[in-house]
């Protein structure tokens, strides 16, 4: 029943390690985002993406790149990471026309 | 660019207190404007969104746009109303802009 899933839960990993983590959504939206979420709390837009387009924040560095292999996923591949990489990821999820989005539970990233 | 502040990082109150959680913006187009909400161990939900001007487990949020606020407002804190709050504002783009978040905590 879970709306919008992502795994791992938690996700610790050595710097210079390239990792992903999956974001899969059951509500048959259209449009699908990653946030990040530093350790002051801060949430910050990484990226949209439908089937149309990819829009990405201009702040996010290029080692982070959204994969998405149908409509209902949104994977984030992260390469070469550091440890500023570390915080909590959101995944979430809109209908197209709605500005209601849908979160995931987190991704807790731990770069040591 | 748009940018959403909110002032406060920790508002700490007691049960039965009024509650104001201040958000202001900067946005140039006509703004939409929003209050997620994430409680303990929880993830992060729409409490609600200026458009519906409605009333969600007490609060609401009136959006002011002579003075470029949308702040979240209950007459009657619970407890059970702590937890983190993030004002967001909606771009064209449909990508949010959340505000730094404030942590409400209601004391008994």
């Amino acid at each position: 029943d879970t709306a919008v899933s992502q795994t791992p839960k938690y996700l610790v990993t050595q710097m210079g390690n390239d990792k992903s983590i999956k974001c899969e959504q059951n509500l048959g939206h259209d449009t699908m985002y990653w946030y990040k979420q530093d350790s002051k709390k801060f949430l910050k837009i990484m990226f949209s993406y439908n089937n149309k387009e990819l829009i990405i924040n201009e702040t996010v560095p290029n080692r982070f790149s959204p994969k998405s292999p149908d409509k209902a996923h949104l994977n984030l591949h992260i390469n070469s990471l550091e440890l500023g990489d570390s915080a909590v990821y959101f995944c979430a999820s809109s209908r197209q026309g709605s500005y209601e989005q849908y979160f995931g539970p987190g991704t807790r990233l731990t770069v040591t | 660019a748009q940018r959403v502040t909110q002032p406060e990082k920790l508002l700490s109150v007691f049960k039965g207190a009024p509650v104001e959680l201040k958000c202001n913006y900067s946005y140039s187009g006509s703004p939409e404007l929003f209050w997620y909400v994430q409680y303990s161990r929880q993830r992060l939900q729409l409490l609600l969104r200026h458009i519906s001007r409605e009333s969600i487990k007490g609060f609401t949020a009136d959006l002011n746009k002579g003075e470029t606020s949308f702040h979240l407002k209950k007459p009657f804190a619970q407890e059970e109303d702590s937890a983190m709050y993030y004002c967001a504002l909606n771009n064209a783009g449909n990508m949010l802009t959340f505000g730094g978040g404030t942590r409400l905590m209601v004391k008994p």
